[in-house]
């Protein structure tokens, strides 16, 4: 069955350090990966998304990669600040419809000042 | 510009009892949907509409009911409610199917079944 994995253990950081979260996934051959901040009580936020043909995305801080032959995606945040601490998803989606994305459950991400 | 609101926020209800959450947004999107989202367990979609009038089952349909009078709204509920639906419920939409165009999640409503 397919499956999404995320490290559930939290992730603390020193801010100003560049913060590395892993999504490997099985089973699986999504055309597009999404990644997501979640913050406490709050609802998920779209950040980013990346086709399968690309091997790398950035977005300001933001840098994410794509390895469907390794079946991963690498979501980095780079200089760190204590308001980048939340939990971030990803979802992985086969075709472009969100009727059919898989979530994954987030890995909670501390920025210690 | 108020995005995706649902209401209510909390709610605990009996086992037995029926409910209905509403989900509004603002920004004429033409999809919505309906995801719960429990401890351990990624986001799982329940129902989505693709447009006023239609709707059609996701992941986890079960015990549940939807329907999309209003382009605007989309309304989740629930008809004898069980323990097992405690979970917080959130509401997206986004303007067209296909990749790249962003979705946009309410808030949330915790229901609590006991």
């Amino acid at each position: 069955s397919q499956k999404i994995e995320q490290n559930s253990e939290a992730l603390n950081i020193q801010e100003g350090k560049t913060a590395t979260l892993t999504c490997n996934y099985t089973n699986y051959s999504p055309a597009y990966l999404q990644w997501y901040r979640q913050d406490p009580g709050r609802g998920p936020v779209f950040l980013l998304l990346i086709r399968e043909n690309e091997k790398e995305k950035r977005k300001e801080r933001l840098k994410v990669t794509f390895d469907t032959t390794l079946k991963q995606s690498l979501f980095h945040i780079t200089a760190s600040q204590p308001a980048d601490s939340a939990t971030y998803l990803c979802a992985l989606d086969p075709s472009g419809g969100y009727q059919k994305v898989t979530f994954g459950t987030g890995t909670k991400l501390q920025v210690i000042p | 510009n108020a995005g995706v609101t649902q209401t209510p926020k909390f709610r605990v209800l009996k086992t037995g009892q029926s409910m209905t959450l509403l989900c509004a947004q603002d920004m004429n999107h033409e999809y919505m949907y309906w995801y719960r989202q429990d401890p351990g367990m990624g986001l799982r979609l329940i129902h989505y509409s693709v447009g006023e009038g239609t709707t059609a089952k996701g992941e986890v349909p079960d015990g549940y009911n939807v329907s999309r009078l209003k382009k605007q709204n989309f309304l989740l509920g629930l008809e004898s409610a069980a323990p097992s639906q405690t979970s917080v419920y959130f509401c997206a939409s986004n303007p067209r199917s296909g990749a790249g165009n962003t979705i946009y999640f309410g808030e949330g409503s915790w229901l609590t079944v006991v």
